[in-house]
């Protein structure tokens, strides 16, 4: 089955400090993977997902991922981040095809003014 | 707009009380799925369904029912709710499985 781990509950960062959200997985096959996020009191968002091709993923609000195989990561990034980027973000992950998806624990950011 | 909905928003209800979570998806997906969300845990998933008349199990399915009699709509039904189950439940829906899945903004249950 598949897992994914986000090894920090929390993450801070001073505004406009680069952003890092550390994903390992583990998985059956090749693996779809995606970033969520979650505003307070609102569903989740889809940012980028990774499936095939470029291991960089750019996707919204200036927000790119790194798929690495070898040491199975896939880490969130942003160069410059915001106040407004503070949220709660979860990396999720399935197997090629696969109607199953795993969603880590998520990791709180929160960006300091 | 292409949109999830759930209803209710929130829900107070007591023990053994019958209650049903509607969700419905205007998108014309085939995929949808539901979770709940505890702190600590992350998402884990309930139902999905691949297809009307298709559903199946996901990681957590104890105390839950679902049903899909038309394509759009998926309801969540717990029979006989427990305080195990006071949890923040998401409602998402795909064109395909494993393609990106768009959620409804949540439903917020206290099972007294």
């Amino acid at each position: 089955a598949q897992s994914v781990a986000q090894p920090e509950d929390q993450v801070n960062v001073a505004e406009g400090n680069p952003l890092t959200v550390k994903c390992t997985y583990s998985v059956s096959g090749n693996p779809y993977l995606f970033w969520y996020v979650q505003y307070p009191n609102r569903g989740l968002q889809f940012l980028l997902k990774y499936i095939t091709g470029d291991n960089l993923v750019k996707g919204s609000y200036g927000f790119e991922a790194e798929f690495n195989k070898s040491q199975t990561s896939f880490h969130l990034k942003k160069p410059s981040a915001l106040v407004s980027d503070s949220a709660l973000y979860f990396c999720a992950v399935s197997p090629y095809g696969n109607n199953r998806l795993a969603f880590g624990k998520g990791n709180q950011v929160v960006v300091i003014p | 707009e292409a949109q999830v909905t759930q209803n209710p928003r929130y829900l107070i209800t007591v023990t053994g009380k019958k209650l049903t979570v509607t969700c419905s998806q205007n998108m014309n997906h085939e995929y949808m799925s539901w979770y709940r969300q505890d702190p600590g845990l992350g998402l884990r998933q309930i139902y999905y369904s691949m297809n009307v008349e298709v559903t199946d199990k996901g990681d957590v399915p104890e105390g839950y029912k679902v049903s899909r009699k038309e394509k759009r709509n998926f309801p969540l039904i717990l029979e006989s709710p427990s305080p195990n189950q006071t949890s923040l439940y998401f409602c998402a829906s795909s064109l395909l499985p494993g393609e990106t899945q768009y959620f409804g903004p949540g439903t917020r249950l206290l099972v007294l």
